[in-house]
């Protein structure tokens, strides 16, 4: 299996502009996980999808920041319109099934710049 | 609320001697932990968890964590460090929130490990 796939790598932007983040799980899993990543607050849960469904939002720090599952092997973080402090590194990590043992496969990340 | 903590910023250990990452917990009812490790620009990737059973978990890469009730701990371990082990370390409980699936991870420790 290929792991988790995220796209692109690494983004540099200028504020105000929109910024996609795409994410394929690994197939089969049906958990599907956005974190974001900074020195400041370190590794922050900010939204997961069970089935494609949106389960717990409350980390998604603000309006401007929505993320969608329409599929099973497709989700997106989206940030409209972007900030400098939106700046860090954001992961994707999906699971299989819901037990209280079952791991999350992160992917590799991708790196926003907002200048 | 239920939350991991690792003490320690960061870990110096010579190669060949044995390492301790330390990582304690607070939860209510059984805990379910986790470790993962994070390489420089990398997704963060599983090493090992504890469910239920032995207090002694062994995981990937020769590392292993030993889980202590009594004192609320679950820390990483490895006999004798590598180089190659480097890295940053995270520790990470599972919150149940209505039979969800999320993780809160700790603030990290970074481990060097030099010749």
């Amino acid at each position: 299996d290929a792991g988790v796939i995220q796209s692109p790598r690494h983004e540099v932007t200028e504020m105000g502009q929109e910024v996609t983040l795409r994410c394929k799980p690994i197939s089969g899993h049906d958990y599907l996980f956005w974190y974001r990543q900074t020195m400041m607050r370190g590794l922050e849960l900010l939204i997961y999808f069970n089935n494609n469904v949106p389960i717990d939002d409350s980390g998604m720090p603000e309006d401007r920041f929505s993320a969608k599952m329409p599929n099973a092997s497709f989700s997106t973080l989206k940030i409209q319109p972007s900030e400098p402090r939106d700046s860090a590194v954001y992961f994707c990590a999906s699971s299989l099934g819901q037990g209280r043992g079952e791991t999350q496969y992160f992917g590799p990340g991708t790196r926003l710049l907002v200048l | 609320a239920q939350s991991v903590a690792q003490p320690e910023d960061q870990v110096n250990v010579a190669e060949g001697n044995p390492l301790t990452v330390k990582c304690t917990y607070s939860v209510s009812g059984n805990p379910y932990l986790f470790w993962y490790v994070q390489y420089p620009n990398r997704g963060l990737q599983f090493l090992l968890k504890y469910i239920t059973g032995d207090n002694l978990v062994k995981g990937s890469y020769g590392f292993e964590a030993e889980f202590n009730k009594s004192q609320t701990s679950f820390h990483l371990k490895k006999p004798s460090a590598l180089v190659s082990d480097s890295a940053l370390y995270f520790c990470a409980v599972r919150v149940l929130t209505g039979g969800g699936n999320k993780l809160t991870f700790g603030t990290g420790t970074q481990l060097k490990v030099e010749l």
